[in-house]
């Protein structure tokens, strides 16, 4: 049983679109985590979220945390080729269980110039 | 995540052989992750240490397979008589604390022929 469910699994849109992808899980959360990872590098972390209701802003990409800090999400604005990658979210501290980060399978996004 | 380092970053081995991956944190860290991807997959819990002790091995299989983190030198993750299935990119993080925000290194991508 995957604990974070991320969707879209894969999405492909052109330059200047608009997109959102989700994390959501049953489990509460202490934090969350999203990276982007590019083929054949390791994970780069993106931005931590820890208080239920948080946004936070990285130039064209807005995060936030659910109210009950079980689920999130990841909206850019105006998608670049560069923003191709796959974004993953990370989970710590799940009600009941232990502090590792629990990652999600991630959304593989395409932006096409 | 530049300054988590491992290699090597790509390792072939044939099955029986045992392969050593190798992980040296950022500079003030004393507390290391390692975490395995396969193909289109999220990073999967394998083990988590600090200098000289294994905190968390929950995600590690029973056989086979070992880590430390000694005193001075890099963290080892350790597999023994590989398999196809060993085949993976395996990523080691580090964190200053405990399960703070983690830095990934680029992994080892191990191919078992």
């Amino acid at each position: 049983t995957q604990l974070l469910e991320q969707s879209p699994q894969f999405l492909s849109i052109q330059e200047g679109e608009n997109l959102t992808v989700y994390c959501n899980s049953s489990s509460v959360f202490s934090s969350l985590q999203w990276y982007r990872q590019e083929p054949g590098e390791g994970p780069v972390l993106l931005v931590t979220v820890v208080t239920g209701g948080e946004v936070k802003k990285l130039k064209r990409l807005t995060f936030q945390f659910g109210d009950a800090r079980k689920d999130s999400s990841l909206h850019i604005t105006a998608a670049q080729p560069g923003d191709t990658g796959l974004y993953l979210c990370a989970g710590q501290g799940a009600q009941g269980g232990s502090e590792k980060l629990v990652f999600g399978k991630g959304t593989k996004l395409t932006v096409n110039p | 995540n530049a300054g988590v380092m491992q290699n090597p970053r790509h390792l072939v081995r044939r099955r029986g052989q045992e392969a050593r991956l190798r992980c040296s944190p950022m500079k003030g860290h004393s507390h290391v992750y390692w975490y395995r991807q396969l193909p289109e997959e999220g990073l999967k819990f394998m083990v988590y240490l600090q200098k000289e002790n294994i905190i968390d091995e929950s995600g590690m299989p029973k056989e086979r397979f070992s880590a430390e983190f000694p005193k001075e030198g890099p963290s080892i993750l350790r597999i023994q008589q590989v398999v196809r299935g060993d085949s993976a990119a395996y990523f080691c993080a580090s964190s200053p604390l405990h399960y703070t925000e983690a830095f990934f290194g680029q992994g080892t991508r191990l191919t078992v022929v």
